[in-house]
């Protein structure tokens, strides 16, 4: 059981570049966050997902897209990368709100440099 | 809109001392409540989450936390830390339902433990 799954783990970037990252889930989760992490910010939402094929704004939505075309994936993309977006990225899934158990499980992360 | 606040920042505790990290959120309605620990290069793991019933949870690792709805808070304690506790904690909150549900994080408290 492989839980949540990042790819790429490292990657470095020149500004103006684009890039996706890959979250994949095998826990048949409905929801799906995208959230970074910045030091004294905590994780901040960027943008998630509450089932195939929607979408929706989080915290930090700017600079961002995101796409949920099958349950299982949650991609982020940079259309054009900045260095403000040099952060680690962690992707997350859980089910719905209102059944007994809606923790979040996380992926391993993304630290992405930009410069 | 949901908000939590972690009072800590940084703390620093000998092996053996007690523990106690503040977490304060700001939602009106029914809400989930968890902690999530992540040590040194890894992931967050859930310690422990408080959905209803005992406000006093009990996760792993010998931490607990006790909801105090009057208080808005969510404090997480351990009677003892351990030189493996050095990690950063997060505090988070799920309130709302449907599109609503997400979950919100504190900025962190880092816990160095000294030997």
């Amino acid at each position: 059981n492989a839980g949540v799954t990042q790819t790429p783990k490292f990657r470095v970037l020149k500004t103006g570049q684009s890039m996706t990252l890959l979250c994949a889930q095998d826990m048949n989760h409905e929801y799906m966050y995208w959230y970074r992490q910045d030091p004294g910010m905590g994780l901040r939402l960027i943008h998630y997902s509450v089932g195939e094929g929607t979408t929706a704004k989080g915290e930090v939505p700017d600079g961002y897209n995101v796409s949920r075309l099958k349950k299982q994936n949650f991609l982020l993309g940079l259309e054009s990368a900045a260095p403000s977006q040099t952060s680690v990225y962690f992707c997350a899934s859980s089910p719905p709100r209102g059944r007994t158990n809606t923790e979040a499980f996380f992926g391993q992360g993304t630290r992405l440099t930009v410069v | 809109a949901q908000s939590v606040s972690q009072h800590n920042h940084h703390v620093i505790l000998s092996e053996a001392a007690s523990l106690e990290l503040g977490c304060n959120y700001s939602y009106g309605g029914t809400v989930n409540l968890f902690w999530y620990v992540q040590y040194p290069g890894q992931h967050l793991q859930l310690l422990l989450k408080y959905f209803s019933g005992d406000p006093l949870v009990k996760g792993i690792k010998g931490f607990e936390a006790e909801f105090i709805k009057s208080k808005f808070s969510f404090n997480l304690r351990k009677p003892s830390v351990q030189w493996s506790d050095t990690a950063e904690y997060f505090c988070a909150v799920n309130g709302g339902a449907g599109t609503a549900s997400k979950l919100t994080f504190g900025t962190g408290t880092r816990l160095q433990v000294t030997l």
